[in-house]
């Protein structure tokens, strides 16, 4: 079964740091590129970020560029999201996401980051 | 920063037809995608690349993209599509995502 499962949501004080985990399974990992997509609470899908296959390439929406770092070991079929200087506007629910034929194909069941003092 | 616009809500009468609209520049020129989220559930892709349907999404799922505008559209509605639809497209290989459109079925 294709299984996406994050973990390491946390409740942390603002400018705190967190790294979210997420395990993949049931498929080659290292042939997709992956996402963090965030959803705070009562509002919509927001993207976050991407890394390529081999991690040689990433991105990141405005909002968290220079603060979030995407990572992952396709040894460990693992991916990261490293969160320094949180803010309170980061608080949502995190998703792990699949990307594959122009699309977002598997999603975890998200973790929960809350930034607050 | 590319944005896409949907409506907040649409409402349907069971067995009926809901269209969702999804609004960008050139969004045609563009493949659009299309997740349903229910209550306290991670979102589900209905349509991918404008009109294909994955495995297991029932018929009465499908999509179009044309000009500025990709439309959901719903045949048949049943009381289990009232969900969360959001609308989605890549824009220099960054995800964009519309704002959510409310289904519910009355």
């Amino acid at each position: 079964e294709v299984q996406l499962v994050e973990s390491g949501g946390d409740l942390v004080q603002p400018g705190g740091s967190l790294r979210l985990s997420c395990a993949a399974s049931g498929f080659t990992f290292s042939s997709y590129w992956m996402h963090w997509v965030r959803q705070g609470p009562g509002k919509g899908l927001v993207w976050v970020s991407r890394i390529n296959t081999d991690g040689s390439s990433t991105r990141y929406a405005g909002s968290v560029k220079g603060r979030f770092t995407i990572s992952r070991d396709n040894a460990k079929n693992t991916l990261y999201l490293q969160m320094n200087s949180l803010r309170a506007e980061d608080t949502a629910v995190y998703y792990c996401v699949r990307s594959g034929l122009d699309a977002f194909d598997v999603w975890g069941q998200g973790t929960m980051v809350t930034v607050s003092s | 920063s590319y944005e896409l616009t949907q409506p907040p809500s649409v409402s349907v009468s069971p067995g009926q037809t809901a269209s969702i609209t999804c609004s960008g520049d050139k969004l045609g020129n563009k493949y659009a995608s299309w997740y349903q989220q229910k209550p306290g559930q991670s979102p589900v892709v209905v349509i991918y690349q404008d009109t294909k349907r994955p495995s297991g999404i029932p018929e009465r799922f499908s999509g179009s993209n044309s000009g500025n505008t990709a439309t959901l559209t719903i045949s048949g509605t049943q009381a289990m599509d009232e969900a969360d639809y959001y609308c989605q497209a890549w824009d220099n290989s960054t995800a964009v995502f519309g704002g959510g459109t409310r289904l519910t079925v009355l």
